[in-house]
């Protein structure tokens, strides 16, 4: 099975704090990406990942910036963390297959709290 | 991507089978129909996909109409867990990384 996994499930961090949010898949899925959910919004793209050190900006990658050292760990930084970052960040991989279906698998999701 | 309609919510008694509709009546040839779960406070979950014929998996059975204008997810056995919003989307292959957009998705809630 394929398994995506994230460095936590509850991070509380305060304003102005650097974040780091960790994603690491096992299945040697060249695709990676950072979505955020919140209530009324669904998923919003922030950055995603096509290849190691290969990055493309999303719908709302201001604020965010991403790293990917190894194919298998894709991390998202914010910065200069704020109240408005609030939300569930959720990573997700897939493989990249030219012309044919390529389902995504999440992981179980981070919930971050921004005081 | 074609656009989806599902019922908002549905509810199914335990031990029964659900069956989750999807309508797509403006699909294209070469469009896959996908459907995903979230479970509350959970990262969503990839359950099954298909193009023209149907398809079973350990998880579900997806039932695609002959004009593939519309889709049922089954779960034959429906358990308490299964409780979640469940989302089909209609998406193109492509040779490129692209974002999942969902829908509202089908609130199904597995009553005891």
């Amino acid at each position: 099975d394929v398994k995506v996994t994230q460095s936590s499930r509850y991070l509380v961090k305060r304003t102005g704090e650097k974040v780091f949010l960790e994603c690491v898949q096992d299945m040697d899925h060249e695709n990676m990406f950072w979505y955020r959910q919140d209530p009324g919004l669904g998923l919003r793209l922030i950055y995603f990942s096509y290849d190691v050190k290969m990055k493309e900006k999303g719908d709302i990658p201001e604020g965010y910036s991403v790293s990917r050292e190894k194919k298998e760990r894709f991390s998202l930084i914010l910065e200069s963390a704020s109240t408005n970052q609030t939300s569930m960040y959720l990573c997700a991989s897939s493989l990249l297959l030219a012309g044919g279906p390529h389902e995504q698998f999440f992981g179980p999701g981070t919930r971050l709290t921004v005081l | 991507d074609a656009k989806t309609t599902q019922p908002t919510s549905m509810d199914c008694a335990e031990g029964r089978a659900a069956n989750l509709p999807c309508n797509h009546s403006t699909i294209s040839g070469n469009e896959y129909v996908y459907w995903y779960r979230q479970i509350h406070s959970q990262g969503p979950q990839y359950i099954i996909h298909g193009l023209k014929n149907n398809e079973t998996n350990e998880m579900a059975s997806l039932i695609i109409t002959e004009d593939r204008k519309s889709s049922t997810l089954i779960l034959p056995h429906a358990t308490l867990r299964d409780t979640a919003v469940y989302y089909c989307i209609v998406r193109a292959p492509s040779g490129s990384a692209r974002q999942l957009t969902f829908g509202s998705g089908t609130q199904l809630t597995v009553l005891p």
